[in-house]
């Protein structure tokens, strides 16, 4: 079974940009998530999707967004990109909300 | 407000050192406490869920206890293999299903043959 795809692998834009990262759950899996991860912060929650529906959302500024479509695939948008967006995003797929998350390898976002 | 904390930051075993990681936590009622493991360029690999004080879970030389306000990792006999950060991460009960987790700052684990 394959696991959470995450595209691309590695981005890098500058400052004032806006970019688009995807994520494909694991086949069957219904709830997505995003986490961004910097090494003095850790793991932070972006927002999850549900049924194509948001259903929470961290503190983040409104410059972070995201999706999900009918077949639970989900992009996130970054505009208006900052030197300190530069984290590993990582997307979490679970069957059901409140089911163990399973992440995928991340997207390395660098801003210069 | 929710916290969750782990130590030690990081942790140097030699192969065979049996130890324990430790995450400790505060958050307004829990709905899972959660294992991790990351590996250097990967996303965490998920390791076991616990949801009640007394609960244990193991799997191969890694085993997970929740008490009220604490979980351990305990890692017997680890190989190079295990070299690794573990993460903790709780998810409070807010109410409702969530997929909003609280992580702590992992331990970094390496093992020397």
């Amino acid at each position: 079974k394959a696991g959470v795809t995450q595209t691309p692998r590695y981005l890098i834009k500058t400052r004032g940009q806006q970019v688009t990262l995807s994520c494909s759950p694991i086949s069957g899996h219904r709830s997505v998530s995003w986490y961004q991860q910097t090494p003095g912060q850790g793991l932070q929650f972006l927002f999850e999707y549900f049924s194509e529906t948001q259903r929470n959302k961290g503190n983040f500024p409104g410059r972070f967004s995201g999706r999900q479509f009918s077949n639970s695939r989900s992009e996130m948008n970054v505009s208006t990109l900052e030197l300190g967006d530069s984290a590993l995003y990582l997307c979490a797929s679970s069957l059901e909300q409140d089911s163990p998350l399973h992440f995928g390898n991340g997207t390395r976002l660098t801003v210069t | 407000e929710d916290q969750v904390t782990q130590s030690p930051e990081a942790l140097r075993l030699q192969e065979g050192e049996s130890s324990s990681l430790n995450c400790s936590y505060t958050v307004s009622g829990l709905r899972g406490l959660f294992w991790y493991r990351q590996d250097p360029g990967k996303g965490p690999e998920f390791l076991f869920t616990l949801y009640s004080a007394g609960e244990e879970k193991e799997k191969e030389r890694l085993k997970a206890t929740l008490t009220k306000k604490e979980s351990f990792l305990h890692i017997t006999a680890p190989k190079p293999e295990d070299s690794a950060t573990y993460l903790c991460a709780v998810r409070p009960n807010y109410g409702g299903a969530t997929n909003k987790l609280i992580f702590g700052t992992g331990t970094l684990l390496a093992v020397q043959p």
